[in-house]
This record gives structure tokens, sequence and C-alpha cells, in this order.
């Protein structure tokens, strides 16, 4: 267990409409990144939100937003949904675990998102 | 091309044998470079993370890392069946909340 909550589990939507998805990250982690995965590939980076900034941003369009609270807990938005959001979507939260101060991330359990 | 590649898979070894995963990566930049393990429905776990060039150990997890190759591998020695899943090669710089990953290799480990 990683300390990564994110809700809901599963979800399922139809085309045009829109989702929010939420996760807590672990506890002293302020910093969150969220990840698309499709069936049968890797994670692909969304954004990362750290002390409730957009902290970079992969390549996704507009239609992909999100938030982060004081207490660093984040959202996924998704509006407009399309048959190809269909995926897991990962939530990762981040900490320092080396002494040379380099990152490693922790993830949730995900979100599966089935767009009909 | 992609990034990040690993060998295509499906990997397939006996119980007890040595299971080699392999990867490659195109920016040279990358500092920081992981491996996941992740059992079919569910999350990404971090089994190992690697920074420097040579080789890594944790219990019967090797990861080695070649920067002028831009290859990274896992080895796992003794394969047991409960190791069989996809593994995830994973790069990034100082921050690995923005890794890019490879597209991973399943690996079997028949009884």
């Amino acid at each position: 267990e990683t300390g990564v909550t994110q809700s809901p589990t599963h979800l399922i939507k139809t085309r045009g409409q829109q989702v929010t998805l939420r996760c807590s990250s672990q506890s002293g982690h302020n910093t969150v990144s969220w990840y698309q995965q499709a069936l049968g590939q890797g994670p692909q980076f969304i954004f990362q939100y750290y002390r409730e900034e957009e902290n970079g941003r992969g390549n996704f369009p507009p239609r992909f937003s999100g938030l982060q609270f004081p207490n660093y807990s984040s959202e996924l938005n998704v509006n407009a949904l399309e048959l190809d959001d269909s995926a897991l979507y990962l939530c990762a939260s981040t900490g320092t675990g080396t002494s040379r101060g380099t990152d490693t991330q922790y993830f949730g359990p995900g979100t599966r998102l089935t767009v009909l | 091309q992609k990034e990040v590649e690993q060998n295509s898979g499906p990997l397939s070894v006996p119980e007890g044998a040595i299971a080699s995963l392999n990867c490659t990566y195109s920016d040279r930049g990358s500092q920081s470079f992981f491996w996941y393990r992740q059992y079919s429905g569910k999350s990404p776990e971090l089994i190992m993370f690697i920074y420097s060039n040579g080789d890594k150990e944790d219990g019967r997890f090797t990861a080695q890392l070649n920067k002028a190759s831009q290859y990274v591998s896992l080895l796992i020695r003794d394969s047991q069946p409960s190791d069989s899943a996809t593994y995830l090669c994973a790069v990034s710089g100082t921050n690995a909340g923005k890794s890019t990953f490879g597209d991973g290799t399943t690996l079997t480990v028949k009884p």
C-alpha cells in the first residue's frame, strides 16, 4: 500500500460527457502527477501539480485539466469525452526518496474509465 | 521512435531461472531510471531505481545502468511464479513525477 488513494475505482461515461477523478496523495507529499495508461501501453504523463500550481504538462489537449487543493489532494477533469479516453488513470505522489534529493513516485490504485 | 523502448516480449522463463529485461532510452539528459512491476488490473509498483552507472542489487533484483549506451536492464534471479507480471521501465530527470515509460515487457514464470 502506497498511501495514495483514488476515487472512483471504475467509471462508465458516454462520449461528450465530462468526468472528474480524485486523488489523495501520500502523507508528506506535496506533488501529484497524473498519468493515462491505455490497454497494453505504458503510462503517459498528463500533468503534475506542485503546491497547487501546474508544474509541467505532457502532450494532452486542454480538455484535460486539473486542480490541487491546499491539503495536496488533486482532481483530474476531462471534458468532451472521446472513445480514446478509455484508459486507466493513475495518480502518483512524489517525495524525496534518496539523500541525493531525487524524487521517487508512488502510484495510487487507479481509476478505470470506460467511454461508450 | 519511442523515447523509451523495452524488449517486446512476452518473456517466459522456468521457475528458478534468471529473467533479463532490457530498456533503451533516447534522452541523453535523463538522470533517473526506474523499474516498476504491474500485475494485471493493478497499478505500477516501484521495485528498483538507479541513478549511477553500474549495478544496483536489492534482494533477487539487480538493475544495471549504462548511460553511454543509453541502456538500463533488470535481472531477476531465482524467478518465482509470483514474479509473473508486466515490468515497466521509466526514465526522468530529477523529477520522477514527470517520467516517461516504456510499454512494458510481460514476464511469465512457469512452475
